[in-house]
């Protein structure tokens, strides 16, 4: 079974450049999660999807990131324009038992 | 505030021996609790977890204690072995919510099992 899929693995953009992190969750999981995890510290939660959804966005700031998950599959998260402490690694995980998630591999993004 | 404490950056052990990471958490409400372990330029994957209901939980290797009255909990890896050596993130949840649940994650700590 293939597991999360992320992309890319990694991005260096300039500041005030958009970028955008692509996930595909497992097939047949209905909540996917975005989170960014600074160096040295653990995933915080920007947004939770159930299905096409987004039931807890609480957290993304939403001046300058937006995600979408049209159709409950696949999911996009943008950040327009980047800042220089945008720079973390981006984790999309998926779920469908309320117990736990998977995780894909992350995008490294470095703002410069 | 933090919700969920991992107050050890990082843990050295020999191989062979009893690694010992800790978890702290504040907020009463959660009810569910794992570990997951991270490697380099992965995404953590889940290693085992613990409901309320229960103190102790096992599989393998691998062993988690919960101590509600403390908000405490910690992972037990017996014997350790160099594979072991990653980021070890302790995270908590409550499933009684009705419909979905967020994940807190603690800041994670790091082990190193020396051969």
């Amino acid at each position: 079974e293939a597991g999360v899929v992320q992309s890319p693995r990694y991005k260096i953009i300039e500041k005030k450049q958009p970028v955008a992190f692509w996930c595909n969750p497992i097939s047949g999981h209905n909540t996917l999660y975005w989170y960014r995890q600074n160096l040295g510290q653990g995933p915080e939660l920007l947004i939770r999807y159930e299905n096409e959804e987004a039931v807890d966005d609480s957290q993304l700031p939403k001046d300058r990131f937006s995600a979408e998950r049209l159709k409950g599959v696949d999911s996009t998260l943008k950040i327009q324009p980047a800042e220089l402490g945008d720079s973390a690694v981006y984790l999309c995980a998926s779920t469908f038992s309320r117990e736990t998630q998977y995780f894909g591999p992350g995008t490294r993004l470095l703002v410069l | 505030d933090q919700q969920v404490k991992q107050n050890s950056p990082s843990l050295s052990v020999q191989e062979g021996r009893i690694s010992i990471l800790n978890c702290d958490y504040t907020n009463s409400m959660f009810d569910y609790f794992l570990w997951y372990k991270k490697y380099p330029a992965e995404g953590p994957t889940f290693l085992i977890s613990i409901s309320s209901i229960k103190d102790k939980n096992e599989d393998g290797r691998f062993t988690v204690f919960l101590n509600k009255s403390a908000k405490h909990l910690s992972l037990h890896i017996v014997p350790s072995q160099p594979g072991d050596s990653a980021v070890y993130f302790c995270a908590a949840t409550s499933i009684m919510r009705l419909y979905g649940q967020n994940f807190v994650f603690g800041p994670g700590t790091r082990l190193s099992v020396l051969p």
